[in-house]
Formats: C-alpha cells, structure tokens, sequence
C-alpha cells in the first residue's frame, strides 16, 4: 500500500518562504497528481494544488501567486513552496495522491506536518 | 466562505442513521466524493463517485446524489463513526471542499 511522509520545517519566519517535501514510498509516483492541502487550527481542509509527475501544475487561484510545486521522480517526491508566509498559512500541511480523469479526488493522504508561521 | 454547504454538526444516538449534506451549484453536474476526519489524523476517502466505497470502508457508508445535493449516509452508526465529514468536488479544474460536519455520537 503506498505511504506518503510529509517533512519540512515547522517553524517559518513572516515573510519568508515555507518548503515542505512529500516522499512517496511502496508505489510508483508516475500515473497519478499528487496535491497539497492544508487545514488551519480548528478550521476545514483547504486545496492548495496538485502537480503531475510531468511537472504539470494546478494551483488554487486563492494561493497561486505565492505557490511553486515541483516534483521529482528519481526521489519519488514531490515538494510544496509557499512563498511570503503569514501567521494566516499556519496550518497542517497534507500531501495526498489524487486521481484525475473528468473529475478528481484524493484517495491517500499523508499524516501531515504542522507548520507555525511565527518570528 | 465554502462554495460547498454542509451543516456544521450532527449529533446522532448508537444504531441510528446520520444523514450529512452537502449542497452547492458545483454539484450540479459533478460527482462528489466524502472523506471523514478522526481527531489528530488525517482525512480518509469514505465514498468516490457519489456512491462508490473504497475497499475497507464498512457497507454502513454509502452516498447519494440528486441535483445540487449530495448525501453521506450512515447507517447503524458506531462510536467509531465520530469523526469530521468534508464533502468534496471538482470544478473549474479546481478541488472544491465543503466546510466539514462534525458528527456526535452520543
């Protein structure tokens, strides 16, 4: 059954850039379109944007112009960069394997890193 | 604010049915999926495609789907079932949420 492991720090300063890796392991990351979503404390879940292992993007149009996502196969990861953070992206952060076809969904899900945006 | 409504809570007795809703204009012409979300874990996919169970998802879970409205049924609820429900689609090439039902077994 394939796991994902999110990791990354989890403390960022204000207005720095928030990085975070997911590393699939016991399947292929070739075929599917890996997303991130996040959850702030107490709060539902929020989609950040996929990427497929091409390197082809969809990012939510709330965060696009801070998000970068990339992947790469030979590490069987893929990686989430959010730029000129504030306390408003302190959330846990999920990587999840999504299947697209005329709709899309994420049928595995990471356990997720916790991330505090905080000087 | 969700573009997916959900009611925000749902408080059910052992062995009773619960019956979560999720309505928007997205769900017109789009299937939906569920997940649910136990404290301190991460969300798992419960129904796809409106109806569909994952394979280890108790029979107790199914779904349903009429115009803008999508539901999550449990039948025979557990304790177990406790849990957050966030429905979900895709429009516009964009992952829609619901802003989540949390259900009370009391």
């Amino acid at each position: 059954q394939v796991q994902l492991l999110e990791s990354g720090p989890g403390l960022v300063k204000p207005s720095e850039t928030l990085s975070l890796t997911c590393t699939v392991s016991a399947g292929s990351i070739s075929d599917y379109f890996w997303s991130w979503i996040r959850q702030s404390p107490g709060k539902g879940l929020e989609w950040i944007g996929y990427i497929y292992y091409t390197g082809s993007t969809k990012y939510n149009p709330s965060l696009k112009s801070r998000v970068t996502m990339s992947v790469d196969t030979s590490r069987n990861q893929f990686s989430l960069k959010l730029r000129s953070v504030t306390a408003a992206d302190t959330a846990v952060y999920y990587c999840a394997r999504g299947i697209l076809l005329d709709y899309y969904y994420m049928d595995v899900w990471g356990k997720g890193t916790s991330v505090t945006v905080s000087s | 604010s969700y573009e997916l409504t959900q009611p925000p809570s749902l408080s059910v007795s052992p062995g009773q049915t619960a019956s979560i809703t999720c309505s928007g204009d997205p769900l017109g012409d789009r299937s939906t999926f569920w997940y649910h979300q136990k404290p301190g874990q991460s969300p798992v996919l419960v129904i796809y495609l409106d109806t569909n169970r994952p394979s280890g998802i108790p029979e107790r879970f199914s779904g349903s789907h009429f115009g803008n409205t999508a539901t999550l049924t449990i039948s025979g609820t557990q304790a177990m079932d406790e849990a957050d429900y966030y429905c979900q689609a895709w429009d516009n090439n964009h992952v829609l949420f619901g802003g989540g039902t949390k259900l009370t077994i009391l």
